[in-house]
């Protein structure tokens, strides 16, 4: 089955800094590649997702990237605030379906201000 | 539209007994994904209902299954419950095209004692 890799497990910037976090997927079939924010306590939310037909997408301060052929993608958060801090997922789909998602372990990003 | 919910929002049950979980998805959403959190393995896939059928499923064992009615709410049931299913328990449901975009609910809180 599909399995994702997640780095790194925390990571401390500075307010306004950037933040990258990466993934590795196995499944060569995967082409969907959500983006989840999990604030404490609160549900995880989309903030971004790719396919595999693009290379990169962005949305404001967000931009997620993929490598097929390496079987990776990335997550970039550029200027960072205190409010970005929160736990990151990264997901895969796998079996061939949309509505199956294997998910990295998460990465915990602290803003400081 | 309303979000996703799910009741209860907490539980505490004791090791032996079953659990119930309920998760109403976004009006227009057909189907219905359960993941289980935990901080040890993270997110995990449990299986997902459309139409009232399992289309997929994950890795855990026959204790854990589900339900979907026909307004597209769905039940998850755990019997014979064990210390290590204390967990976080999320529903995700996604829009009828295959774009497998999938919105979560606030997750029921299980503690096995």
């Amino acid at each position: 089955g599909e399995n994702v890799e997640q780095h790194p497990s925390t990571l401390s910037v500075q307010e306004g800094d950037s933040a990258v976090i990466k993934c590795t997927y196995s499944d060569s079939a995967s082409n969907y590649f959500p983006w989840y924010k999990q604030e404490l306590g609160k549900r995880p939310q989309l903030i971004i997702d790719i396919r595999s037909n693009v290379g990169e997408k962005k949305d404001q301060r967000i931009a997620v990237t993929l490598n097929k052929t390496a079987k990776h993608f990335s997550l970039h958060i550029t200027e960072t605030q205190p409010e970005d801090s929160a736990v990151y997922f990264c997901a895969a789909n796998s079996g061939g379906s949309n509505y199956k998602l294997t998910f990295g372990k998460g990465t915990l990003l602290t803003v400081n201000p | 539209k309303a979000g996703v919910t799910q009741t209860p929002r907490y539980l505490i049950k004791t090791r032996g007994q079953q659990v119930t979980l309920s998760c109403s998805p976004i009006s227009g959403h057909r189907s219905v994904s359960w993941y289980q959190q935990t901080p040890g393995q993270g997110l995990q896939f449990l299986f997902e209902y459309f139409s009232e059928t399992q289309r997929n499923k994950g890795n855990f064992p026959g204790r854990f299954s589900g339900r979907q009615f026909s307004n597209s709410r769905s039940e998850m049931n755990v019997s014979t419950l064990e210390l290590g299913d204390s967990a976080l328990y999320l529903c995700a449901s996604s829009r009828p095209r295959q774009d497998g975009t999938q919105y979560f609910g606030p997750g029921t809180r299980l503690l096995v004692l």
